[in-house]
C-alpha cells in the first residue's frame, strides 16, 4: 500500500519570512518519486518540485527546496522568502516506479502569507 | 491543445440527476486521469486510462461513477443519481506515456468542474 500524509491544514507565514510544510509516506518499495504540487484558487494544479527516491541530494527550484528523509519516509517543503504569491494549498505527492505513474496524494496544507 | 480542458467550470444539479463531466488532454498524452477533490480534502484517485490498455477503475466509489475515452483523446466521467456527497471539484490530468512521463514530470492538471448536487 501506498499512502501520504499532511498532518498540518492550514499555515500561515509573514511576507519574506520561511516556512515549511511537512509530508510522511509509507510505501515498502525503494524506488518511488515523491512531488509537491501548489492549487492556487484557480484550480489549476501547478508542480513545485520533484525529489527521486535513489538520489539523496535535496531538491532545490529556486525559492523552493526539500528535506528528503528517506529512512523516515519524510518528505518537507521549504518555501524561503515567502511571496504573496504563494498563497495557496500545496499537496505532497508519490509514485511508485513500480505503478502505471498513479498519483497518490496528501490531504493538503492551505498557505497563507500574510504581508 | 495547448493545456487540459475541463468543461463545464461548474455544474449545479439536482439530487438523482445524471451529470457528465468532460475532459480534452493535451494532444498526444496517452496517460489520462481522474481525480475527486471534496472539501477540504486531499485529491481521491478515480480511474486512470492508458491507451489502448483496459482502464485502472479502482478508485470510483460506485457503480453510479463511470468513465470512457473515446478515440484515444477526450473523456467522459458520468455520475448518474447523484447524491449530495458527489459534491466535489473533479480534476482530470493527462501525461505523455503513463509512466516515464508521470516519473519526470508529474503530470498536467485541467482546472477543474466544480459539481454541486443540492
Amino acid at each position: 500500500a501506498q499512502t501520504v500524509t499532511q498532518s498540518q491544514p492550514e499555515m500561515s507565514v509573514q511576507e519574506a519570512e520561511t516556512v515549511t510544510l511537512s509530508c510522511t509516506y509509507d510505501t515498502s518499495e525503494s524506488d518511488y518519486y515523491l512531488f509537491w504540487y501548489k492549487q492556487p484558487p484557480s484550480r489549476q494544479m501547478i508542480l513545485v518540485i520533484r525529489q527521486e527516491a535513489y538520489k539523496q541530494q535535496n531538491a532545490t527550484e529556486n525559492r523552493f527546496s526539500v528535506n528528503f528523509q528517506k529512512a523516515a519516509k519524510s518528505f518537507s517543503l521549504k518555501i524561503s522568502d515567502s511571496q504573496l504569491g504563494d498563497a495557496a494549498m500545496y499537496f505532497c505527492a508519490s509514485i511508485l516506479s513500480s505503478n502505471t505513474g498513479k498519483l497518490i496524494f496528501g490531504q493538503g496544507t492551505t498557505l497563507q502569507v500574510k504581508p | 491543445g495547448a493545456g487540459v480542458s475541463q468543461s463545464p467550470s461548474n455544474k449545479v444539479t439536482e439530487k438523482g440527476k445524471d451529470v457528465e463531466l468532460r475532459c480534452d488532454p493535451i494532444s498526444g498524452h496517452t496517460a489520462l486521469y481522474w481525480y475527486r477533490q471534496s472539501l477540504g480534502q486531499g485529491l481521491e484517485f478515480l480511474i486512470y486510462f492508458q491507451g489502448n490498455s483496459a482502464p485502472d477503475k479502482s478508485g470510483l466509489p460506485s457503480d453510479r461513477f463511470s468513465a470512457e475515452r473515446t478515440g484515444g483523446s477526450v473523456s467522459t466521467l458520468t455520475i448518474q443519481r447523484t447524491q449530495q456527497e458527489d459534491s466535489a471539484v473533479y480534476l482530470c490530468a493527462s501525461s505523455l506515456d503513463g509512466r516515464q512521463t508521470s516519473f519526470n514530470y508529474g503530470y498536467t492538471f485541467g482546472s477543474g468542474t466544480r459539481l454541486t448536487v443540492v
